[in-house]
């Protein structure tokens, strides 16, 4: 069993849907990554979260510690939010990151 | 544009030999991480540097090594190149050990 899951594996949706991607693991954290990774390859930061809940626009993350649990959200869903995205953890006991296998996100418009 | 910079974007090189992969931190950030995604295995963290010392150490082969300068840049040594060692390899940023990660765009390594 991986250290970091996420769920669905695949995801196609319409324009205008609320999106919801989640990440488990079983590892004790001190960091929680979501990131997004589009078609052409380049990797970028949307959140970092340790405990609560951040908003970014339409998107929002939030992490519960206790159920080692994590999920982002998207409000408003558009074409241009297709990518994949890929949930990360770093270790408390050894500081390695772990990533998750990455959600591939289609917004039909 | 995320302020990290990676050289060379590709590099086509044969199996057996030994490349260099450089990294520049964003300005400021003390950290550079180096990850490697192929194919089939997805992103796989390789090894952390923090201002210059080795802070984490992930999945990385002994045929690679990696070293952080006082300059703060970063170099990816990968010798001994076997065709499964063909991946996208990323190098990012951060100020401190938990603060947001800032990407680089990527070096695709093509080994023939």
């Amino acid at each position: 069993k991986n250290e970091v899951e996420q769920s669905p594996q695949n995801l196609t949706a319409q324009e205008g849907e609320f999106i919801t991607i989640n990440c488990s693991y079983s590892v004790g954290i001190s960091a929680l990554h979501w990131l997004q990774q589009h078609p052409g390859g380049g990797i970028v930061s949307l959140f970092m979260l340790s405990s609560g809940k951040k908003k970014h626009g339409r998107l929002i993350a939030t992490i519960n510690i206790q159920e080692k649990h994590s999920s982002l959200h998207i409000t408003a869903s558009h074409p241009r939010d297709s990518a994949v995205y890929i949930c990360a953890v770093r270790s408390n006991r050894d500081d390695k990151i772990i990533f998750g296998k990455g959600t591939r996100l289609h917004i039909l418009p | 544009d995320s302020g990290v910079t990676q050289t060379p974007k590709h590099l086509i090189t044969a199996t057996g030999q030994r490349v260099t992969l450089r990294c520049s931190p964003r300005s400021g950030d003390l950290s550079v991480y180096w990850y490697q995604q192929s194919l089939d295995q997805g992103l796989q963290f390789l090894i952390q540097y923090y201002n210059g010392e080795e802070r984490a150490k992930g999945n990385i082969l002994e045929r690679f090594s990696a070293q952080q300068f006082p300059d703060l840049h970063s170099e990816l040594n990968l010798s001994s190149l076997e065709l499964g060692d063909s991946a996208l390899y990323f190098c990012a940023s951060s100020v401190l050990n938990d603060s947001p990660l800032h990407f680089g765009n990527g070096t695709r390594l093509t080994v023939t």
